[in-house]
């Protein structure tokens, strides 16, 4: 069964600083994993999707990593900014279908 | 639409009634997903559709709960006999497939038990 962790649970940086957020899971033979982003009272918001088959996937200031033989993928944010102040989640799909396990998130604040 | 669209945003509902949560997914995207986020909580799986396909079923927590999906394309999650710890936002989401598509999700309905 994949397990998806997320640590920290919450992490506070200055403006401009470079975000790291880290995400463990379980199963290594992983179909792909997501990114989201969710705002206060607010629904998921996806952000970037790895297939098994990349290593890495960008966004603009978004740029995330996947690593299958150490469980492990990362979301870097470069130069954050107060509006990038959310939680994040990562997720990966169960089965074949998609189904996600979701991590906890990781509560982000940048503060001015 | 242009996204997942969900209503109500918001219900109220007493113990004991029944109340229904309505998903229109993307257009053409053929699975659809309902989660549900408590308080505090991560988000947890409830029910999965793909085309024709039986749903998958696994993550409902109870008989109370039940899904439908008409036509391939709008599906209505339903709650008989609603409890307090039914209080959670109800959250769908759509993709084109399964596994290797990205998935969208909606706004969420909030739903409040008293």
């Amino acid at each position: 069964k994949q397990e998806v962790t997320q640590i920290p649970a919450a992490l506070s940086v200055p403006e401009g600083e470079n975000l790291v957020l880290n995400c463990s899971f379980t199963d290594s033979a992983i179909y792909n994993l997501q990114w989201f982003r969710q705002d206060p009272g607010k629904g998921l918001t996806s952000l970037l999707l790895i297939q098994s088959s990349q290593r890495e996937q960008t966004s603009g200031r978004l740029n995330a990593s996947l690593d299958k033989s150490s469980g492990r993928s990362t979301l870097y944010i470069a130069a954050s900014q107060p509006g990038d102040s959310a939680t994040y989640l990562c997720a990966a799909p169960t089965d074949s279908w998609g189904k996600l396990q979701f991590g906890a998130g990781t509560q982000v604040v940048v503060t001015p | 639409g242009a996204g997942v669209s969900q209503s109500p945003s918001n219900k109220v509902t007493e113990k004991g009634k029944d109340v229904e949560l309505r998903c229109d997914p993307i257009s053409g995207h053929t699975a659809l997903y309902w989660y549900r986020q408590s308080l505090g909580q991560g988000l947890e799986f409830l029910i999965y559709f793909q085309g024709n396909s039986a749903p998958d079923k696994s993550g409902l927590p109870s008989d109370r709960f039940s899904a439908e999906r008409t036509g391939g394309s709008v599906s209505t999650l339903t709650i008989q006999r609603t409890q307090q710890e039914d209080s959670a936002v109800y959250l769908c989401a759509s993709s084109k497939t399964g596994s290797g598509n990205t998935i969208y999700f909606g706004e969420g309905s909030w739903l409040t038990v008293v």
